[in-house]
């Protein structure tokens, strides 16, 4: 089992510069979430899915677009990037929906992101 | 607003025991988790509390007392490889995380 798997691990990119964050699991979780992580600040939520074909936004949704043809693969879209999209991203899923019953979320590896 | 407030940085010695505390405000309460993350790594499950009391699992135990929005994650026979990050997670009662900066715990020999 994989589990989750983000490409790529590290990416750098000019101000206005489009690129699309991937992330696949192989645990046929219906819940599916991105989330960036700034220096002393919690994880905060860009956009989540609770199954194929539905998305919604989180906490940080602005500059951010994300789609779910699957239920394997949920990528984050960067339409175009700004300085202030400089962070680490993690893409997490769950088997369960709205309800986190087991309370675990399963992460990717992180993709390291910097906006010049 | 909604916050969870946890300590920015904790020392202890290997052998010891240390207590991370959370304290939190938020709309509603589904549930409270506890999450380890190594440097450059991603966070790993490590606790749920849902009801008051204590949970134990193994060197770590986590705590939760609802009424004063309070939790603590305790690890004891502390080993150099828990030198980490550790999350606090509140689930609210639209079944969102709200996450703490995270306690970095040092451990030195």
């Amino acid at each position: 089992n994989a589990g989750v798997t983000q490409t790529p691990k590290f990416q750098v990119l000019k101000t206005g510069q489009s690129m699309t964050l991937q992330c696949a699991q192989d645990m046929n979780h219906e819940y599916m979430s991105w989330y960036r992580q700034d220096p002393g600040m919690g994880l905060r939520l860009i956009h989540y899915s609770v199954g194929a074909g539905i998305t919604d936004q989180g906490e940080v949704p602005n500059g951010y677009n994300v789609s779910r043809s699957t239920t394997e693969d949920f990528p984050l879209r960067l339409l175009s990037a700004a300085p202030s999209q400089t962070s680490v991203y993690f893409c997490a899923s769950s088997s369960t929906g709205t309800e986190l019953n087991t309370g675990e979320l399963f992460f990717g590896e992180g993709s390291r992101l910097t906006v010049l | 607003g909604q916050n969870i407030d946890q300590p920015t940085e904790m020392t202890a010695t290997e052998g010891a025991i240390v207590q991370i505390n959370c304290t939190y405000q938020t709309s509603g309460f589904n549930g409270l988790f506890w999450y380890q993350q190594h440097a450059g790594e991603a966070p790993t499950f490590l606790s749920y509390n849902v009801l008051d009391g204590l949970e134990e699992k193994g060197r770590f135990s986590s705590f939760l007392s609802r009424s004063k929005g309070y939790s603590y994650l305790l690890l004891k026979e502390l080993q150099m490889k828990d030198s980490a990050s550790y999350l606090c997670a509140v689930l609210d009662s639209n079944y969102q995380l709200i996450w703490g900066a995270g306690t970095k715990l040092i451990i030195k020999p």
